[in-house]
Formats: C-alpha cells, sequence, structure tokens
C-alpha cells in the first residue's frame, strides 16, 4: 500500500521543548517537502529536499531544521526558537524532474505547544 | 511576484448547482497549475491540473477553465454535492523548480 505516512497525528509539546515530526513515503519519490497550514493562510512551504543529503529552505525555514539521510525520510524538527509552532505540518513527496508533477501530501501533523 | 491569489475566502452553493473559484498570478514562468481539494483534518489530494497551453480541462463534474493574457484561472465544480465540501486551493509552480505556490484556500459548504 503506498504512500506518505506522518506521525503523531497529535502532539503536544510545552514551550522550549524542541519536537521531530516524522515523514516517511513508499512512492520511491526523489522530492520531499515539508509545509506549515495555518487558518487563513494556505500551505507555506517550510522546506524540501530534491535528493538525498541536500535540501533547501523554503519561504519560512526559520526555526525550524530538516534531514535527509535516506531517500523515503524526512524528518522536521521544530526547534524552541519557532515563535509560534502551533499548526497543521503536512509533508508531501513528488517524483521530481522538471516538468512539473504532482506532489503527494500525507495526512498531517497538528502539533500543539502548551 | 509568486503570489496566487484565490478568491472567494468561503462560498455557500446549494446542491446542484455550480461552484466557481478564482485565481490570479503574476509571474508568467507558471506552468504548471494544480488544483487541491483538503477535507478537515486530512492532508491535501490533487483534484485536477492544467497547463499554459489549454484552455479548458474537464475532469468528470470539475472543470480548470484557463485564461494566459489574464493570468487567471479558475475552477468549476458542476452539479455540486455536499460531499464535495472541502477546502480548495489552487497553486502554481515555476519551470525548473519544484515548489508549488498555494492560494490561501477557499471553503466551500454545499448545503443539501
Amino acid at each position: 500500500d503506498g504512500g506518505i505516512t506522518q506521525s503523531p497525528k497529535y502532539l503536544f509539546r510545552k514551550e522550549g521543548q524542541n519536537v521531530t515530526l516524522s515523514c516517511e513515503q513508499n512512492l520511491n519519490h526523489d522530492a520531499m517537502y515539508w509545509y506549515r497550514q495555518d487558518p487563513g493562510q494556505g500551505l507555506r512551504l517550510i522546506y524540501y529536499s530534491q535528493i538525498v543529503n541536500d535540501f533547501q529552505k523554503g519561504d519560512i525555514a526559520e526555526g525550524y531544521s530538516v534531514s535527509r539521510e535516506k531517500k523515503e525520510s524526512f524528518p522536521l524538527t521544530v526547534t524552541s526558537v519557532q515563535k509560534n509552532p502551533t499548526a497543521f505540518y503536512l509533508c508531501a513527496s513528488s517524483s521530481g524532474g522538471a516538468s512539473g508533477d504532482t506532489q503527494y501530501f500525507g495526512p498531517g501533523t497538528r502539533l500543539t505547544v502548551l | 511576484q509568486q503570489q496566487v491569489k484565490q478568491s472567494p475566502q468561503s462560498l455557500i452553493v446549494q446542491k446542484g448547482g455550480i461552484s466557481i473559484i478564482n485565481c490570479a498570478y503574476e509571474n508568467t514562468a507558471f506552468d504548471y497549475f494544480p488544483w487541491y481539494q483538503q477535507f478537515p483534518g486530512k492532508g491535501p489530494a490533487l483534484l485536477i491540473a492544467i497547463r499554459p497551453d489549454v484552455s479548458e480541462k474537464k475532469e468528470g463534474r470539475f472543470t480548470i477553465s484557463f485564461n494566459k493574457s489574464a493570468k487567471q484561472f479558475s475552477l468549476h465544480i458542476m452539479d455540486s454535492q455536499p460531499g464535495d465540501s472541502a477546502t480548495y486551493f489552487c497553486a502554481a509552480r515555476s519551470p525548473g523548480f519544484q515548489k508549488l505556490v498555494f492560494g490561501t484556500g477557499t471553503r466551500l459548504l454545499v448545503s443539501p
């Protein structure tokens, strides 16, 4: 059963703690992405990776970090520096290439910082 | 230049009616325009997509109309059903990059 999995679905953390969100895909996709979704603001790109061991900052990378050590995994760490981390986080992947391809999204993780 | 402006923010349509959502862009280099559908608590799913070399694409009850000169594209949902109630996002992509720029979303409610 191919797809993208994100865990956990809900995550609660105290202010000042780092937290890592998991994203795994078995679609054999080269590219992976992390988005943040807030009400009324659509999806904003945090980081993306076009290939293993390489990643690029998106539009709102401050306070976040990622790694891409394996093709199927792209974990996102929300650091204590992030001023307002409570949001819905979405991971996506695509097959890559320059000819415009579909991004497939995971089910999301809702992070609440108390 | 990298923005995609989406309207309306919310929309209520009666069952059987036509839902229309509009998007506008500035960057003429965008070459791929997908629409995503998102249900509450779920990730977005691709609904339909178009490239700027065609003016219209239809898949079932969903149609994208594309106006290259006006730099606008729209989603039409014919015979709208309560199950279509969701948030819809338009997006655009630059060639050579793999990033999508998303609109702010339209919350559609189809009343029974």
